[in-house]
């Protein structure tokens, strides 16, 4: 079956410890995106990529690194310079537009819960 | 830049009855969609309905349908008959396709069904 596959649903984390969140998708979409979810709040979006190779900041990028090597996978590093990680991670991707003003849904992950130590 | 507000912080409802839950949004747009997802207690984010904005027609999904108030910028969730499986964090979200689709979501509205 085809989707969005985040790993580890949960993720510890010390302070001043640097660790990467998986997401692979198998949906041959070229668009990903990383969410962040705090407490009863909505989501922010951390870093988008359309295409391999090439990624934007979103609205939250500082302490967070991405990489897009391959169309499946998005990973996100969340760095020591992140203050305050502690949050739900939410992956997401969308297929092609087919057209100028053309949008899909997004499909997502189940999410990574993680917490600092 | 596009932004999308739910003043409902949380709501209740009794099963079988209905409910309405608000958003409104702000974008310079003329065409472009609306979303609302649903997030159960298993967090994983499902779509609910979406609604263009060049179509007069309110969308339904079954017991889901809108009210969008294109001059108000306005894009409501009704839930008819409302069922215990329908308690979760409600998300109405705005895609911006000058940037990859990516989501501006409202804070969400947090639904409780009582039997």
């Amino acid at each position: 079956d085809g989707g969005i596959t985040q790993s580890p649903k949960y993720l510890f984390r010390k302070e001043g410890q640097n660790v990467t969140l998986s997401c692979e998708q198998n949906l041959n979409h070229d668009a990903m995106y990383w969410y962040r979810q705090d407490p009863g709040q909505g989501l922010r979006l951390i870093y988008y990529s359309q295409i391999v190779n090439d990624f934007q900041k979103g609205d939250i990028a500082e302490g967070y690194s991405v990489s897009r090597e391959k169309k499946e996978s998005f990973p996100l590093t969340v760095t020591s310079a992140q203050k305050n990680p502690t949050a739900f991670y939410l992956c997401a991707s969308t297929p092609p537009l087919t057209g100028v003003e053309d949008v899909t849904e997004a499909f997502f992950g189940q999410g990574t819960r993680l917490t600092v130590v | 830049a596009q932004t999308v507000t739910q003043s409902q912080p949380e709501m209740s409802v009794q099963e079988a009855e209905t409910v309405t839950l608000s958003c409104t949004y702000d974008t310079s747009e003329s065409n472009y969609y609306l979303f609302w997802y649903k997030q159960p207690p298993s967090r994983q984010m499902i779509l609910v309905i979406r609604q263009e904005a060049y179509k007069q027609q309110n969308a339904t999904e079954n017991r889901f349908s809108v009210n969008f108030q294109k001059a108000a910028k306005s894009f409501s969730l009704k839930i008819s008959d409302s069922q215990l499986g329908d308690t979760a964090m409600y998300f109405c979200a705005y895609p911006n396709n000058n940037a990859g689709n990516m989501l501006t979501f409202g804070g969400g509205t947090r639904l409780m069904v009582k039997p």
